[in-house]
């Protein structure tokens, strides 16, 4: 009974092909986020769906697109993989003040 | 612009208090928060102050902000070894709702 999953926890692939990760939350909230952090555990927001909108598409390359079937999942899929996208990414959801991040998905490109 | 900034480590010995500091520019933000990212875990919420309040005590956790300067402390009474973690300041950026995270600080907890 997780509150925000992630699926997979862990995912290696090779340059040059395609993923998706998976994320839902079972709390009700209307928002949900991906975030990148990076090796030096930087963290930085990347998209913001609200209720199935895309709210906030920070400067992300067009080879990663979110979808958003319903507003309890976000899936962020990444076209043509490439070496600098080996990253922890982060899902959360949110409503009114308080965001609750996924455990993350750590994506190792090789 | 919106920018959260934190020194990158603090060592401590078990049973000392820690302070960690963080700076923030967005004097709109609404709320301020204190995350906490175990090895290999994700981001727990650990603590929150509204921006019109200057202290919040939770158990071992004091939060300290100074809205004039943009400061935000989180102190740690009686440290303990399972503290060890990254603590991330953050900010609620604008209107949009995003966080915006400073770069962490790893709290070392010496035995």
């Amino acid at each position: 009974d997780t509150a925000v999953s992630q699926t997979p926890k862990y995912l290696v692939t090779q340059m040059g092909n395609d993923k998706s990760i998976k994320c839902e939350q079972n709390l009700g909230h209307d928002t949900m986020y991906w975030y990148k952090q990076d090796s030096k555990k930087f963290l930085k927001i990347m998209f913001s769906y609200n209720n199935k909108e895309l709210i906030i598409n920070e400067t992300v390359p067009n080879r990663f697109s979110p979808k958003s079937p319903d507003k309890a999942h976000l899936n962020l899929h990444i076209n043509s993989l490439e070496l600098g996208d080996s990253a922890v990414y982060f899902c959360a959801s949110r409503l009114g003040t308080f965001a609750f991040f996924g455990q993350g998905t750590r994506l190792t490109v090789v | 612009g919106e920018d959260v900034e934190q020194s990158l480590f603090l060592s401590v010995r078990e049973g000392d208090s820690s302070v960690i500091n963080c700076t923030y520019t967005d004097s709109s933000s609404t709320y301020l928060y204190w995350y906490k990212q175990e090895p290999g875990a994700g981001l727990q919420l650990l603590t929150y102050i509204f921006s019109n309040m200057d202290m919040k005590q939770d158990q071992r956790l004091t939060v300290l902000l100074n809205k004039k300067d943009k400061h935000l402390s989180l102190r740690i009474a009686d440290t303990q070894t399972g503290d060890s973690a990254i603590y991330f300041c953050a900010e609620t950026g604008s209107n949009t709702g995003k966080l915006i995270f400073g770069q962490g600080t790893t709290l070392q907890v010496k035995p």
